[in-house]
């Protein structure tokens, strides 16, 4: 059985470049949400995806953005991408948007220079 | 807005000792969740507490949960050195969703020989 798989698992940009992040959720999961983790800090919510649709969204400006495909994988995107948005970026899925349990990918580690 | 505050955020402890870490939020909520984090990996589902007076045990963790207190415990019995993580709360925002966790800043624990 998959669990959620995250690509690529590293990345380095430079800052004004836009990144692309991939998410799988884990096998009949239907939902899919996107955290970005800064160094020694607790996860942040940036939104989350169900039925293709951005159901609800964190405290993120616009330049984040994202999209859900039919079969329910989803991409992150950043435009304009600052310093502060290193971070470890994950994804979770879970089954509806109400499902009891979040499990997490391993992650998407983003440097910006 | 929902707060989430853990205590303490450094834990270092001897194998074979019992502890707990806190975790107070600020507003109504049903569910916590109790995630575990080793170093530059992802985040491992540990528990997912669902009502008041709600215990999960597994192994040498054990979780609970006071909605009327807003506070949930992880307790730790005769640590061991394979313990050695990071341990965030989380909890959703409203009954039934989990749409948006919010989450603790987490409590490293290192357990030593």
């Amino acid at each position: 059985d998959a669990g959620v798989t995250q690509s690529p698992t590293h990345l380095i940009k430079t800052r004004g470049q836009q990144v692309t992040l991939r998410c799988s959720p884990k096998s009949g999961h239907d939902t899919v949400s996107w955290y970005q983790q800064a160094l020694g800090q607790g996860p942040q919510f940036i939104f989350q995806y169900y039925e293709e649709e951005e159901r609800q969204r964190g405290n993120f400006p616009d330049r984040f953005s994202g999209h859900q495909f039919p079969n329910y994988s989803s991409e992150l995107n950043v435009n304009a991408l600052l310093l502060g948005d290193s971070a470890l970026y994950l994804c979770a899925s879970s089954l509806g948007p109400r499902g009891e349990t979040q499990y997490f990918g391993p992650g998407t580690r983003l440097l910006v220079l | 807005e929902l707060k989430v505050e853990q205590n303490p955020l450094f834990l270092s402890m001897q194998e074979g000792k019992n502890y707990t870490i806190y975790c107070n939020y600020s507003t109504t909520s049903d569910r916590l969740y109790w995630y575990r984090q080793d170093p530059g990996k992802s985040l491992e589902s540990l528990f997912v507490l669902l009502s008041n007076g709600a215990v999960k045990q597994e192994g040498r963790l054990m979780a609970s949960l006071d909605t009327k207190a807003r506070l949930s415990t992880l307790h730790i019995t005769a640590a061991v050195h394979d313990l050695s993580a990071t341990y965030f709360c989380a909890v959703g925002p409203q009954a039934g969703n989990n749409r948006k966790l919010i989450w603790g800043l987490g409590t490293s624990l290192a357990v030593n020989p």
